[in-house]
């Protein structure tokens, strides 16, 4: 059973500094790993896909990582701002777009 | 290009009656997932369809049952409402039936008083 976790639960910093959230799956057979954001009471938005073929990817200030053989990935956000203040979801993707999520970090960036 | 639209994006119901959700996916995207949130579980796995199949059902009860229309457009239904059914529902699509980026919906918040 694929289990997802990420660290830490909750995270606060000011606003500039640089960030790592932490992504662990139990299971090393996937066929993606997707990051996501989600402002409260909407829905997902999608921020960075890695193929299990790939090492890592990067769209702006954001960078995430995959190493399947030891089940983790990292976000690394950089330069933080208020407007990057949101809960940051992890999530493993299986057969038939399965996706299993981890339970996300709220992310509080402080002006 | 329009994302994917889910419809009601809010409705409340009460115990005991039945709800039907929509959703329909970006132009192109065959594969409608479905995924329930909840504070207490996080973002659960429903099921998911391709071409009008379901390929892959999560662990939920019967009571939960989709369908997916020759336009892909998807519908979930949730009969005989519980409390515990209280929850967003969120669609996903993705362009390819495997290993393909899911894009998500805004969802839809069901209260079951």
């Amino acid at each position: 059973k694929q289990e997802v976790t990420q660290i830490p639960a909750a995270l606060s910093v000011p606003e500039g500094e640089n960030l790592v959230l932490n992504c662990s799956f139990t299971d090393s057979a996937i066929y993606n790993l997707q990051w996501f954001r989600q402002d409260p009471g909407k829905g997902l938005t999608s921020l960075l896909l890695i193929q299990s073929s790939q090492r890592e990817q990067t769209s702006g200030r954001l960078n995430a990582s995959l190493d399947k053989s030891s089940g983790r990935s990292t976000l690394y956000i950089a330069a933080s701002q208020p407007g990057d203040s949101a809960t940051y979801l992890c999530a493993v993707i299986r057969y038939s777009n399965d996706m299993r999520f981890g339970a996300g970090t709220r992310l509080t960036v402080k002006p | 290009k329009a994302g994917v639209t889910q419809t009601p994006r809010y409705l409340i119901k009460t115990r005991g009656q039945q709800v039907t959700l929509s959703c329909s996916p970006i132009s192109g995207h065959r594969s409608v997932s479905w995924y329930q949130q909840t504070p207490g579980q996080g973002l659960q796995f429903l099921f998911e369809y391709f071409s009008e199949t379901q390929r892959n059902k999560g662990n939920f009860p019967g009571r939960f049952s989709g369908r997916q229309f020759s336009n892909s457009r998807s519908e979930m239904n949730v009969s005989t409402l519980e409390l515990g059914d209280s929850a967003l529902y969120l669609c996903a699509s993705s362009p390819r039936g495997e290993g393909g980026e899911l894009f998500f919906g805004e969802g839809s918040r069901l209260t079951v008083l």
